[in-house]
């Protein structure tokens, strides 16, 4: 049964700081990994989607990466703002049932 | 491209009583599925439906039931609410059923049962 970890769970940075986020799998057949935002009482926004053939996706500030062999994702954000104050899940899907999520990282960005 | 779209976005029902929950999937999205979310958890996935047909579901009991219509909108129907049914409920929309096109969600309906 595939399960699926984020490290930390919270997260408190000052504005402008680099942060990287963690997530990892335990059975690395996947199909993909995706990244997403949700903020609170809210819907999840797709951030990143890494197929198992990639090793990195990029987007804007975002990069994030994938390890399959190891069971392990990162999100990396770049020079933090008080806008990126979120909860930042990490989901895979192996094929057998969608997706599979994390309990998320809950990331606040202080001014 | 219109994204995905939830109705209603909150609602309160009372403990026994039955609810409805719609979703319209995101434009050339065939597959839909449905995830419960608790406070501080990820979601928990529910069903998915390709094609009008359920090909896939969570562990949730058989009074968690859906449909899928030829336009590909959803439902989610809970019987018999229990307190616990309180969450929020988020539908999800993707172009193939394999899941590989990565997943489009809404905005969710918050649930709570009294």
């Amino acid at each position: 049964k595939q399960e699926v970890t984020q490290i930390p769970a919270a997260l408190s940075v000052p504005e402008g700081e680099n942060l990287v986020l963690n997530c990892s799998f335990t059975d690395s057949a996947i199909y993909n990994l995706q990244w997403f935002r949700q903020d609170p009482g809210k819907g999840l926004t797709s951030l990143l989607l890494i197929q198992s053939s990639q090793r990195e996706q990029t987007s804007g500030r975002l990069n994030a990466s994938l390890d399959k062999s190891s069971g392990r994702s990162t999100l990396y954000i770049a020079a933090s703002q008080p806008g990126d104050s979120a909860t930042y899940l990490c989901a895979v899907f192996s094929g057998n049932t969608p997706l599979v999520f994390g309990k998320g990282t809950r990331l606040s960005v202080i001014a | 491209e219109t994204g995905v779209t939830q109705s209603p976005t909150h609602l309160i029902k009372t403990r026994g009583q039955q609810v409805t929950l719609r979703c319209s999937s995101q434009s050339g999205h065939n597959t839909v599925s449905w995830y419960q979310q608790a406070l501080g958890q990820g979601p928990q996935f529910i069903f998915q439906y390709y094609r009008e047909e359920e090909n896939g579901r969570g562990n949730f009991p058989p009074r968690f039931s859906g449909l899928q219509f030829p336009n590909y909108s959803s439902e989610l129907n809970v019987n018999a609410l229990e307190l616990d049914d309180s969450a929020l409920y988020l539908c999800a929309s993707s172009p193939k059923a394999t899941g590989t096109g990565g997943y489009t969600f809404g905005s969710g309906t918050r649930l709570t049962v009294v």
